[in-house]
């Protein structure tokens, strides 16, 4: 299935490096998500874009930074990280309806780990 | 009391037995309710929608109680590719008008065994 792509799959980086992580969807989809899935708990809802505008940013730190360019590309842009940011970071994307059908479509994720 | 809670399990289970699985909201006023299936390593996929009058795909079965505050999965005949972490998923209707935010349970892992 390539309907959301993520790269890379994996990330290993030092807490000094800046990294991004890409997201694309194919779906013809108006929102986009960063969610973080950490090891015996919930996934976690971390910014939400819409028509490219950021309508939710769920008090994420500043060194976590993303952008969209367009409806079909999310960036996630990371520095100065700390090993507790290690995780599952989980890209998805919906029509963007804000009904309650509108149905959320995950990647395959990038697993990170902070050094 | 946490928004949406699931008994984490395992549940193992020997192939053809049905089982099921509840989950617990917190707000009143959610609007929509979803069970995600997610692989060992592998993104959440959607496994139904779920509905007031209650709602049948195939072997799985989904239903809502909304004066409990509960949902519930039923699985018959379980095969052995059914082994994975059900998420029990709920859009919380937001005051600020947002409906995007789905809030996820911590899962259910179902093992089930030849």
């Amino acid at each position: 299935e390539t309907g959301v792509t993520q790269t890379p799959r994996h990330l290993v980086m030092g807490m000094t490096n800046k990294k991004s992580l890409k997201c694309e969807q194919h779906l013809g989809h108006n929102a986009m998500y960063w969610y973080k899935q950490s090891a015996k708990k919930p996934l976690e809802l971390m910014f939400v874009y819409n028509f490219k505008e950021q309508t939710e940013n769920n008090s994420v730190p500043s060194r976590f930074s993303p952008e969209c360019p367009n409806s079909s590309h999310l960036f996630l842009h990371l520095h100065t990280l700390q090993p507790e940011d290690s995780a599952l970071y989980l890209c998805a994307s919906s029509r963007g309806q804000g009904s309650g059908t509108d149905t959320q479509y995950f990647g395959p994720g990038t697993r990170l780990t902070v050094l | 009391r946490k928004e949406v809670e699931q008994d984490p399990g395992p549940f193992n289970v020997p192939e053809g037995a049905t089982v099921a699985f509840n989950c617990t909201y917190s707000n009143s006023a959610s609007q929509s309710f979803f069970w995600y299936r997610q692989d060992c390593r592998k993104e959440p996929k959607l496994l139904m929608s779920v509905y007031s009058s209650g709602n049948e795909d195939g072997r799985f079965t989904a239903q809502l109680n909304r004066a409990s505050q509960y949902i519930s999965l039923l699985i018959r005949d379980s095969k052995l590719s059914d082994s994975a972490t059900y998420l029990c998923v709920v859009r919380p209707r937001n005051s600020g008008g947002s409906n995007y935010k789905l809030t996820f349970g911590k899962g259910t892992l179902l093992t089930v065994n030849p």
